[in-house]
Parts: C-alpha cells; structure tokens; sequence
C-alpha cells in the first residue's frame, strides 16, 4: 500500500480536461512544495511534468499543470490528447531524507 | 551531455544478493544527488532510497532496511546499489535517477535505463 493515495483509473475523451488527485498527509504532501508528478508510457521511462507542486519543465506542454491544497496535490491535463494515455505517478518529499510515491493512477483517453 | 548508464540484466536465485550499477556522465558527479527506484512488473514505482555522491550518505525506505546499501565511487562517477536476500517480490526494473540540486528536491530530470532483476530458483 502506497503511502500517497491516488486513483487507481481515470479517463477523458480528446479535448476534455481531468485531474488526478494525490492525498497525503500533514507529514509529507501538507507540509512541504515538494510535489511532482511523472508520466510514464509502457514500458519507458518515467518524465517529470510537474515538480514543487506548480513548477512545470521546459518542454513540458502548458497543458499540464499542478496544485496542491492541504494535504491533496492534483494534476490536471487540459485538452486532452491521445498521447497523454499513460500512467501517472506523484511523488512527494516526507521530511528526513525520506519519499514516497503515489500508486500511479491510469489515464485513458477515450 | 548527462547520461546515467546502468548495468545489464541480472538473474538470480531466492536468497541472493544483487549490486546494480549506475554510471555518470556529462555533469559534476557530486553536485546531485541520486535516488534508486524500482519497478515490479505491472506495479507502480517504489522509491528505495537517496544517495549523496558528495559525501556518500544515505537514506533508505523503510521497506528495505537492512538489505540495501548504496554506494558511490567517485573516482568512477559510478553509484552501486546492493540488494541482499533476495525474494521473488524483488524481480522488477531497478533505476537509477539523478535529483535536481538540494538532498530534497523531488524533481528526477535524468533516469537511467532501467536494470531488470529476475529472481527464480
């Protein structure tokens, strides 16, 4: 069991916005600007798209982006693209030198 | 440009132990720290632990406590990441991926390959 909560499955069709959540707690996702969000494809390797709650990479489309209230951190994805299928996975410092990473939720789109 | 190479596909037995390497390139060795993830097949991503190639300490997940150990040869700029008794829970993608500056950033802007650990008897 993954110590940050995320749906397991989302879906949209083309052109739709989604949001995915990611709960934590006051420990880790409530109390630092330490949360990002990586997509990975099958069978590649994870892509950072959001980093300290907000900050989006170069490179990375404007369409994503991310907040956070509380202990919940969110993605959200506008004008969905079927290359957005993929699954996401938010990962959030916990104090002390220690991580931890959501169970990754599974984007389709219709 | 920044490159993290990793070690080829091991196989090993239950109660094995396994040592993953990671080689660097293309920046300076000890400004970043690295962090190992893993990824069993189907599962989501599991974070094992940080190294600071500076100074050589670590940090490691609860999970896995007392069977990994994380080193660093800077003269090589490669990172070492040892698993002990191994279990067939342990097979996945093990990868190597260099942090943003600061021992708590988050953000991964460079993986490894990714390093597949089978364990059958």
């Amino acid at each position: 069991q993954s110590a940050l909560t995320q749906p397991a499955s989302v879906s949209g069709s083309p052109g739709q916005s989604i949001t995915i959540s990611c709960t934590g707690t006051s420990r880790d996702v409530g109390s630092y600007n330490l949360v990002s969000w990586y997509q990975q494809h099958p069978g590649k390797v994870p892509k950072l798209m959001i980093y300290e709650d907000t900050k989006r990479p170069s490179g990375v489309s404007n369409r994503f982006s991310g907040s956070k209230s509380g202990n919940t951190a969110s993605l959200t994805i506008s004008g969905l693209q079927t290359e957005d299928e993929a699954d996401y996975y938010c990962f959030s410092y916990a104090g002390g030198s220690n991580f931890e990473f959501g169970g990754g939720t599974k984007l389709t789109v219709l | 440009q920044v490159q993290l190479v990793q070690s080829g596909a091991e196989v090993k037995k239950p109660g094995d132990s396994v040592k993953l390497s990671c080689k660097a390139s293309g920046y300076s060795f000890t400004s970043y720290y690295i962090h190992w993830v893993r990824q069993a097949p189907g599962q989501g991503l599991e974070w094992m632990g940080i190294i600071n190639p500076s100074v050589g300490t670590t940090n490691y997940a609860q999970n896995f406590q007392g069977r990994v150990t994380m080193t660093r040869d800077t003269s090589t700029s490669t990172l070492y990441m040892d698993l002990s008794s191994l279990i067939s829970d342990d097979a996945a993608v093990y990868y190597c991926a260099r942090a943003g500056r600061g021992g708590a950033t988050t953000n991964f802007d460079y993986w490894g390959q990714g390093t597949l650990v089978t364990v059958s008897s």
